[in-house]
């Protein structure tokens, strides 16, 4: 089992739509929890952290399910800017290194 | 403040040479990563190196690869005798204490 699994996509939305992303992570000793973009061929930048008590940042929503080993992210209301690659990213603790999914690449159409 | 650099942004070489990738990090920051993208994958940890030291070397391939970060300039993660698996975006990141990892723009590496 790859230690973070998410949604392969992709996704294609109209403007407006609200699209839910889905990950899911092996390891139960996992500290910290993110969700990054990947915009084409550039670097990953931090979109936001998940906490267990869900966390809301504008039009975006990420919750944290420790019992499931469960993260999602919620966008309403998308927008063209937001197509991207979003990736589910994994502290283990340690040394802090991130464990990174494979992604799940959004369009959004006008 | 500059953010994390990395140069050269793309990098190309044949076949059995050598490749050199630079990182910076940020102002402050003494803890650097080094993730590889490979085509239509997500990023693998390599390494995690703090001034003059290697933290976790778990992810580094056995041979050919080797990293250091030098008490003065920046890290470098050094590939020899390269072959095209090698072919692959190169992502540093920088971190202090146990805030946010800021990404480089990476190096591109094309081998021909």
């Amino acid at each position: 089992r790859k230690e973070v699994e998410q949604d392969p996509g992709p996704f294609n939305v109209p403007e407006g739509a609200t699209v839910a992303f889905n990950c899911t992570y092996s390891n139960s000793a996992s500290q910290s929890f993110f969700w990054y973009r990947q915009d084409c061929r550039k670097e990953p930048k931090l979109l936001m952290s998940v906490y267990s008590s869900g966390n809301e940042d504008g039009r975006f929503t990420a919750q944290l399910n420790r019992a499931s080993q469960y993260i999602s992210l919620l966008i309403r209301d998308s927008k063209l800017s937001d197509s991207a690659t979003y990736l589910c990213v994994v502290n283990m603790g340690g040394s802090e290194k991130l464990v990174f999914g494979k992604g799940t690449k959004l369009t959004v159409n006008p | 403040n500059a953010g994390v650099m990395q140069n050269p942004r793309h990098l190309v070489r044949r076949r059995g040479q050598e490749a050199r990738l630079r990182c910076s990090p940020m102002k402050g920051h003494s803890h650097v990563y080094w993730y590889r993208q490979l085509p239509e994958e997500g990023l693998k940890f390599m390494v995690y190196l703090q001034k003059e030291n290697i933290i976790d070397e778990s992810g580094m391939p056995k041979e050919r690869f080797s990293a250091e970060f030098p008490k003065e300039g920046p890290s470098i993660l050094r590939i020899q005798q390269v072959v095209r698996g090698d072919s692959a975006a190169y992502f540093c990141a920088s971190q202090e204490g146990t805030n946010e990892q800021f990404f480089g723009p990476g190096t591109r590496l094309t081998v021909l």
